[in-house]
């Protein structure tokens, strides 16, 4: 299994600002995955964090607006910039322990408000 | 398009009746799918896959890949099952998943 730890587990924001994420894995994951969960809908990919490269993006997002770092194998963040309303949504990021696995595991989200 | 499609929001039964949660998918490829669970306070975690064909906490579902299916059932409901159940469809080997919209299940005594 693996254990994530997301940090901050919630925050209210102005609009216009910006909030960098963070997510810790207690062993070393190949890719990490960014989900939104914006109030009463499903969970939606925003990207997909490879350690050495840059981010691959989902339809509908962008590096601008959600920049990723991955600067080792158990470590990323993710950025929500100039932030509006409309980010308002829990952010999570998940693993697999190895590429064979077949099995997500989550962190416990990041619940953004932004006023 | 690939889409997973839970046409339930929410499910309200009985303690010992039971449940069934539906689940459709539209997938071009070979087809991996799971159930996701969320209890409360707790965060999402995998309740089943269809590959292993297992029974979990008495939940099992069967992929139907004539009617693209995934419902999931377990036959006498317990308190404890009150949750969010989310169906999800991997999408590349890398395990992108692509989650239906979700049942929220209240089993009441």
């Amino acid at each position: 299994s693996a254990v994530i730890s997301q940090k901050p587990s919630r925050d209210i924001c102005q609009r216009g600002t910006s909030l960098t994420i963070q997510c810790q894995v207690d062993s070393q994951v190949t890719m990490m995955f960014w989900y939104r969960q914006q109030p009463g809908q499903s969970l939606t990919l925003i990207a997909t964090a490879n350690q050495g490269s840059e981010a691959t993006y989902e339809s509908g997002f962008v590096i601008d607006k959600f920049p990723i770092s991955r600067p080792n194998l158990t470590f990323s963040t993710l950025t929500v910039s100039n932030m509006s309303p409309e980010d308002s949504s829990i952010y999570l990021c998940s693993v697999y322990t190895d590429r064979a696995s077949t099995e997500a595991f989550f962190g416990q989200g990041t619940r953004l408000t932004v006023v | 398009a690939q889409r997973v499609t839970q046409p339930e929001k929410l499910l309200s039964v009985f303690k010992g009746a039971p449940v069934e949660l539906k689940c459709n998918y539209s997938y071009s490829g070979s087809p991996e799918l799971f159930w996701y669970v969320q209890y409360s306070r707790q965060r999402l975690q995998l309740l089943l896959r269809h590959i292993s064909r297992e029974s979990i906490k008495g939940f099992t579902a069967d992929l139907n890949k004539g009617e693209t299916s995934f419902h999931l059932k377990k036959p006498f409901a317990q308190e404890e099952d009150s949750a969010m159940y989310y169906c999800a469809l991997r999408t590349d080997s890398w395990g992108k998943l692509q989650f239906g919209a979700g049942t929220q299940v209240v089993v009441t005594p």
